[in-house]
């Protein structure tokens, strides 16, 4: 079966820029999650989807980070404006139920 | 926050050789996960052992947990090269499949 997709895989942006992020998640997962990943550490949660709705948003900085769900599948996470501070692997995971099922991440280096 | 801290940080073995890695965590949990990362990629999930379990196996990984000290163990067996990569424990605390991960310890097996 097919993987998670993400896209990009590489981003570059000035600090005050926006940048979005799309995932796929694999077929039939309901939950999809969002993590974000500094270097050296270990991935964080910053949103938890099921189907179409939030489940977790607890440690989303919603003065600049935005994600939705379309129609249960496919999602995409905003920054709005950008700070150098966000400079991290942002890794897109989906789950039928317990095992997450990772994409590749984006790599987003904020100058 | 983080839940799961692994130890040691980092890891160097001969190929052939045994590797263990442990996890401690702070509440109580459903489950604990096992996931690998190899350098820029995203994390595949190795093993998952749920709280009234004590030993688990799978091909050369074997993971035990204690609930009252609150550990985990991973042990690879015959280490390979291709085995380098960072490991995370995650604990999932509550229900709706919520992972809270470790920072990680990084294997370098040297052949």
């Amino acid at each position: 079966e097919a993987g998670v997709a993400q896209s990009p895989r590489y981003k570059i942006i000035e600090k005050r820029q926006s940048v979005a992020f799309w995932c796929n998640p694999i077929s039939g997962h309901a939950t999809l999650y969002w993590y974000q990943q500094i270097l050296g550490q270990g991935p964080k949660l910053l949103i938890q989807f099921q189907n179409n709705g939030v489940v977790d948003d607890s440690q989303l900085p919603k003065d600049r980070f935005s994600a939705e769900r379309l129609k249960g599948v496919d999602s995409t996470l905003k920054i709005q404006p950008a700070k150098l501070e966000d400079s991290a692997v942002y890794l897109c995971a989906s789950s039928p139920r317990e095992t997450q099922y990772f994409g590749p991440g984006t790599r987003l280096l904020v100058l | 926050s983080q839940q799961g801290e692994e130890d040691p940080q980092a890891l160097s073995i001969q190929e052939g050789e045994n590797a263990t890695m442990n996890c401690s965590y702070k509440t109580s949990i459903n489950n604990l996960q096992w996931y690998r990362q190899n350098s820029g990629r995203g994390l595949v999930h190795l093993i998952l052992i749920r709280s009234n379990e004590r030993e688990k196996h799978s091909g050369r990984l074997r993971v035990t947990l204690d609930t009252s000290k609150k550990s985990s163990s991973l042990l690879i067996t015959a280490s390979r090269a291709a085995d380098t990569a960072s490991y995370f424990c995650a604990t999932d605390e509550e229900y709706g499949n919520k992972l809270v991960f470790g920072a990680g310890t990084i294997l370098r097996v040297k052949s």
